[in-house]
């Protein structure tokens, strides 16, 4: 039974660099979400997705991270420009029937580091 | 908003001692608590999940009392082995606004 996946696991990137970060989320879960975790702030909400559609935007992350959900089964958060305060783990999850549900399934996350 | 707090940065027990962790909330609902842990390298998952009708949860030996008096819901355990350090963070469900808040984590050494 395949869990959430994200790629890739580790990216470096350059200060200004354009990255892409992938997530294939739990077959037939129609709830999708990107969190950042950082020592300093822990989990914080970037998106979230039902159906497709986004429900969450992150507010203070909107100018810079932009999350895409192309199909029920494959999502994306790009970070155009980078900085590095943006150095962290970017963690995807997912849930059948929402975040009432208390139950996120998440993946093992894809650490960046900004240069 | 929603907050919740958890004092303990950092725990560091021995194998079989006790382990309670500190976790307390603030929110204007009658929310779903969860402590999810997270083991090195690998994303959170969900320890246990205790809902108002249900006060308390169990599950690999962890239990955690939700107390709406004190607005607690403190991780608990009898003997911990190596096998549990990890970070494990209290959450909250807010059915209202379908957010759920979690706290800051404390990690957790269990020296052999």
């Amino acid at each position: 039974d395949a869990g959430v996946t994200q790629t890739p696991r580790h990216e470096v990137a350059e200060k200004g660099q354009t990255i892409i970060l992938k997530c294939e989320p739990v077959s037939g879960h129609n709830d999708l979400f990107w969190y950042r975790q950082t020592k300093i702030q822990g989990l914080e909400l970037l998106s979230y997705f039902r159906s497709k559609s986004l429900m969450e935007d992150g507010g203070a992350f909107k100018d810079r991270f932009k999350a895409e959900m192309l199909n029920s089964s494959f999502s994306t958060l790009k970070i155009q420009p980078t900085e590095p305060k943006d150095s962290a783990v970017y963690l995807c999850a997912s849930s059948f029937g929402g975040p009432n549900t208390g139950q996120l399934y998440f993946g093992e996350g894809s650490k960046l580091t900004v240069l | 908003g929603d907050s919740v707090t958890q004092k303990q940065g950092q725990v560091t027990l021995s194998e079989d001692d006790f382990l309670f962790i500190n976790c307390t909330y603030s929110t204007t609902t009658y929310p779903t608590l969860l402590w999810y842990v997270q083991y090195l390298g690998q994303g959170p998952q969900l320890l246990l999940k205790v809902t108002t009708a249900n006060n308390k949860g169990i599950s690999r030996g962890f239990e955690a009392t939700y107390d709406k008096g004190t607005t607690s819901f403190h991780l608990q355990k009898a003997s911990v082995q190596e096998s549990d350090s990890a970070v494990y963070f209290c959450a909250l469900v807010n059915y209202g606004n379908e957010k759920i808040t979690f706290g800051a984590g404390t990690k957790l050494t269990i020296k052999p």
